[in-house]
């Protein structure tokens, strides 16, 4: 199984909002809603966002928002902030009790 | 509060073995199934196994025969064995607590890692 493809690289003002797409197939994001996004900032461990495409868990900002259609998840991150500014991944249930990740967005608040 | 902390990291020789641990505490361990993912230098996440709340494990198929992910429900702790270790296995070690019944199918909480160099 390949890794879903989500954009190198996304930026954007503050104040301003940005998305992130995940680009999967048939097999993993197309067939279950069992998408989750996490945050990891530099030299620290991923946070949860998002599960069950657009659920934020309790503590979660609602700047994060998420959704699916067909193949592709995505991520909107609204009214941009400096501490924003970090790592993204979009994983995905892909059956028989596994899990694939994306290959990560940078996020750069200008 | 919840936690989860990694050990058994270390540099190693190519084709040579490692135990990983991962300890947890705050929660009930034996109601939680438990995933490692891993992060090699500058490079995204990769999901490398997972263990079920009672002892059933499921791996990817890139990494059947090399690894072995296992529990311990009375000292709340998972491992994962790696063998024949290359250098692509090097990085970051996660272990983490899958959400089920309230993240279903997510990773709620994550471990700080621990680092692997072959």
């Amino acid at each position: 199984q390949s890794a879903l493809t989500q954009p190198a690289s996304v930026s954007g003002s503050p104040g301003q909002s940005i998305t992130i797409s995940c680009i999967g197939t048939n097999s993993d994001v197309g067939s279950y809603n069992l998408v989750s996004w996490y945050q990891q900032h530099p030299g620290k461990a991923p946070r949860l966002l998002i599960y069950e495409i657009s659920k934020r868990p309790s503590g979660v900002s609602n700047r994060f928002s998420a959704s699916k259609s067909g193949n592709t998840a995505s991520l909107t991150i609204s009214g941009l902030q400096a501490e924003d500014e970090s790592d993204y991944y979009c994983c995905s249930y892909a059956g028989r009790s596994t899990w694939l990740f994306g290959g990560g967005t940078k996020l750069t608040v200008l | 509060q919840v936690q989860l902390e990694e050990s058994g990291g270390g540099a190693v020789q190519p084709g040579t073995s490692l135990r990983l641990s991962c300890a947890a505490s705050g929660f009930t361990f034996k109601n939680y199934d438990m995933h490692w993912v891993r992060q090699a230098p500058g490079k995204g996440l990769e999901w490398l196994a997972v263990i079920s709340h009672d002892g059933n494990e499921w791996l990817p198929d890139f990494m059947k025969g090399r690894l072995t992910i296992s529990r311990d429900n009375l000292n709340n702790t998972v491992s994962l064995q790696m063998t024949s270790l290359r250098a692509e296995d090097t990085g970051v070690y996660y272990c983490a607590k899958d959400g089920a019944g309230t993240s279903n199918y997510a990773m709620d909480v994550w471990g700080q890692g621990t680092t692997v160099t072959v």
